[in-house]
């Protein structure tokens, strides 16, 4: 099956630094790759996907990239605030099942 | 709130027990999914179904079973617990029949399970 794994585990920034969360993926025939943003005491909730067709996609200070090759993708927030602070996650999708990296904790410090 | 709803939030219960988990979707979805998040495995998917009927199974062990209503709210059931059953159970739904499709897949606030 699918494994996904996640880096770093935590990470601690400065507010207004960028912030990088890598994950790798062992299926190439995984095509969806979501990212999701999990508040203490709350589900995760997603906050941007990119597919496998696509090599970058941006929302606002938040951007997600893929490397098909490789079998990595990373998600990129610039300007971080102390709201980005939670639990990231990224996923991967294929066999009609979504796998789950282990999680990066991302504290901001204002 | 996500439209999605888990009940209850918190059990606290003893080895040995049987316990069921409660799962309302948001209002339209018809697929459901279940993920177990524990400390050290992060989430892992259970078991997806769509309208009733069982789509997709995951790292879902012999002891738990779940199932989807005609009013397409669905309970995991986990029985003859053990310590290491404790964690974080989420549900998750979606319009799509397809996890492929992240259209709408929202998940609930998760219920906190813990066997002592």
């Amino acid at each position: 099956g699918e494994n996904v794994e996640q880096h770093p585990s935590t990470l601690s920034v400065q507010e207004g630094d960028s912030a990088v969360i890598k994950c790798t993926y062992s299926d190439s025939a995984s095509n969806y790759f979501p990212w999701y943003k999990q508040e203490l005491g709350k589900g995760p909730q997603l906050i941007i996907d990119i597919r496998s067709n696509v090599g970058e996609k941006k929302d606002q200070r938040i951007a997600v990239t893929l490397n098909k090759t490789a079998k990595h993708f990373s998600l990129h927030i610039t300007e971080t605030q102390p709201e980005d602070s939670a639990v990231y996650f990224c996923a991967a999708h294929t066999g009609n099942q979504f796998y789950f990296g282990t999680g990066t904790s991302l504290t901001v410090i204002p | 709130d996500s439209g999605v709803t888990q009940t209850p939030k918190h059990l606290i219960t003893a080895t040995g027990q049987r316990v069921t988990l409660r799962c309302s979707p948001r209002s339209g979805d018809l697929s459901v999914y279940w993920y177990q998040q524990s400390l050290d495995q992060g989430l892992q998917f259970l078991i997806h179904y769509y309208n009733g009927e069982e789509r997709a199974k995951g790292n879902i062990l012999e002891r738990f079973s779940a199932q989807q209503f005609p009013d397409l709210h669905s309970e995991l059931n986990l029985s003859s617990l053990e310590l290491g059953d404790s964690a974080l159970y989420f549900c998750a739904s979606s319009v799509a029949v397809s996890p492929r499709s992240n259209y709408g897949y929202t998940f609930g606030s998760g219920t906190r399970l813990t066997v002592v």
